[in-house]
């Protein structure tokens, strides 16, 4: 069964702390997302990777950064939170077909 | 720039009967796939139906049915025979390959909302 896995349902972090949100796939994709759903806005995307080590810049980038050092694992990372980071962050993959979700990262920033 | 609209935040159907979720697209690539998501109020993503550029034909999954109009730059999601069950968000989504890479973009959403 296809998975995407993100490594928390829920955070709470502080204000101004490094933030790390996980994501793995099993399904050898290519493609991986990082997206921000808030009320109204629909998902955005933050950034993507089409590759090991690749990565480009989605719609929203600014205050994140990522990594994809494996295949499987694509990592957003939080460099140093703001309130207004506060949001649900939701990870997915994709192959030639339709992309998979994680069951999504509820993030509240204090 | 690529672009997808879902001019709709709202919409309520009676159960039983069809409702149509708009959603237009912009691109300057002759080559890209639509989607249509659900996410009911537990959060999970659920894919629903897929159209390609190129498809001759409207993709059909059951219930759902794509309306594609390539010409129009549109493509409504039908659900026909409407449950209670269908209550969700409904996101429209384009890959969109322009610049090689592959880029997955969503609307903002329409809610349904089913009524007895």
């Amino acid at each position: 069964d296809v998975k995407v896995t993100q490594s928390s349902r829920y955070l709470v972090k502080r204000t101004g702390e490094k933030v790390f949100l996980e994501c793995v796939q099993d399904m050898d994709h290519e493609n991986m997302f990082w997206y921000r759903q808030d009320p109204g806005l629909g998902l955005r995307l933050i950034y993507f990777s089409y590759d090991v080590k690749m990565k480009e810049k989605g719609d929203i980038p600014e205050g994140y950064s990522v990594s994809r050092e494996k295949k499987e694992r694509f990592s957003l990372i939080l460099e140093s939170a703001s309130t207004n980071q506060t949001s649900m962050y939701l990870c997915a993959s994709s192959g030639r077909a339709e992309a998979f979700f994680g069951q999504g990262t509820r993030l509240t920033v204090v | 720039a690529q672009k997808i609209t879902q001019t709709q935040p709202g919409m309520f159907v009676q159960e039983k009967e069809a409702v149509t979720l708009d959603c237009t697209y912009d691109t300057s690539d002759p080559s890209y796939g639509l989607f249509w998501y659900k996410q009911p109020s537990s959060g999970e993503m659920i894919f629903l139906i897929y159209q390609g550029s190129y498809d001759q034909q409207n993709a059909t999954e059951g219930r759902y049915s794509l309306n594609f109009q390539k010409a129009r730059k549109s493509a409504n999601l039908v659900i026909s025979a409407s449950q209670l069950g269908d209550s969700a968000m409904y996101f429209c989504a384009m890959r969109d390959p322009s610049g090689g890479y592959n880029k997955l973009i969503f609307g903002a959403g329409t809610r349904l909302a089913v009524h007895p």
